[in-house]
C-alpha cells in the first residue's frame, strides 16, 4: 500500500501562474484535507472533503479551488498564483471526518 | 470554542534525557479524540498515536509515553533518554465536537520544536 501519494513534490512558478497539486489514497478513506504548513503556523486546513461528492472551505481558502474526483483523489488548485502561496502543502486522508490523519509526502511550492 | 495549545516552542535537550512535551486542549464535548504526530526533518507528518476521551490510562510505546488527564485538560508526551532521531516537530491535535458529524476536522496546536543535541 502506498497510502497518500502527492505530485509533484517541488514546484516553482512564477506570480500568476496556475497549477494543479495532485492527491491519492489507496485506504479506502472516506475523508480527506489539503493543508499548508508555513514557519510558525503550523497546519492550516485548506479544503476538506468529508466524504465523495462534497466539498468544503477550511480555515484559508481563498485563492484556492480543490475537486474530489472519486474516493481516491481530491486535488487542489491554484488558478493565479501569489508569492504567498509559497509553502509547504500537504494531503491528508482519514476513515471519516475527525479519524486518524495519514499524510502524504508533501509538495514544496515556492512562487517568484 | 475548541483550541490546542503547545506552550513550548522550542526545546533543545542532551541525548539521554527525558523531555516531556506538553499539550493542553480546550473542548466542551465529552467524547473527543487526542492526537500527536511526529514532523522529522525530512518533512513527512507520521501520526504517533490516539487517545479516546474515555481512556485515561497512560500509554507507554517503547521510549514514548503518554498522559492523559482530563481533569486539567492535558495530553503530555515524554521521550524517556532521547536520541538524536527524537529531533523533530511534534504536534498535538484534538478532533472537533461530535455533533460535527462527519465534517470533524482535527483542531492542531502549533508545534514543539525538539532539538536533540549529541
Amino acid at each position: 500500500n502506498a497510502g497518500v501519494t502527492q505530485t509533484p513534490k517541488f514546484q516553482v512558478l512564477k506570480t500568476g501562474q496556475s497549477m494543479t497539486l495532485q492527491c491519492a489514497q489507496d485506504m479506502n478513506h472516506n475523508s480527506m484535507y489539503w493543508y499548508r504548513q508555513d514557519p510558525g503556523m503550523g497546519l492550516r486546513l485548506i479544503y476538506y472533503s468529508a466524504s465523495e461528492g462534497t466539498t468544503d472551505k477550511g480555515e484559508v481558502p481563498n485563492g484556492y479551488n480543490v475537486s474530489r474526483l472519486n474516493k481516491r483523489e481530491f486535488s487542489l488548485r491554484l488558478e493565479s498564483a501569489a508569492p504567498s502561496q509559497t509553502s509547504v502543502y500537504f494531503c491528508a486522508s482519514s476513515s471519516q471526518g475527525g479519524e486518524t490523519q495519514y499524510f502524504g509526502p508533501g509538495t514544496r511550492l515556492l512562487v517568484l | 470554542a475548541q483550541k490546542v495549545t503547545q506552550a513550548q516552542t522550542e526545546i533543545s535537550v542532551v541525548e539521554k534525557e527525558d523531555v516531556t512535551l506538553d499539550c493542553v486542549y480546550e473542548t466542551r464535548d465529552t467524547t473527543y479524540y487526542l492526537f500527536w504526530y511526529k514532523q522529522p526533518p525530512s518533512g513527512e507528518l507520521v501520526f504517533l498515536i490516539r487517545r479516546n476521551s474515555f481512556d485515561e490510562q497512560n500509554e507507554i510505546s517503547g521510549r514514548y509515553s503518554w498522559n492523559f488527564q482530563k481533569s486539567t485538560s492535558s495530553f503530555n508526551f515524554t521521550i524517556t533518554a532521547s536520541q538524536v532521531v527524537d529531533s523533530a516537530v511534534y504536534f498535538c491535535a484534538l478532533s472537533e465536537a461530535w455533533y460535527a458529524g462527519n465534517n470533524r476536522k482535527l483542531i492542531w496546536g502549533l508545534g514543539t520544536s525538539l532539538a536533540v543535541n549529541p
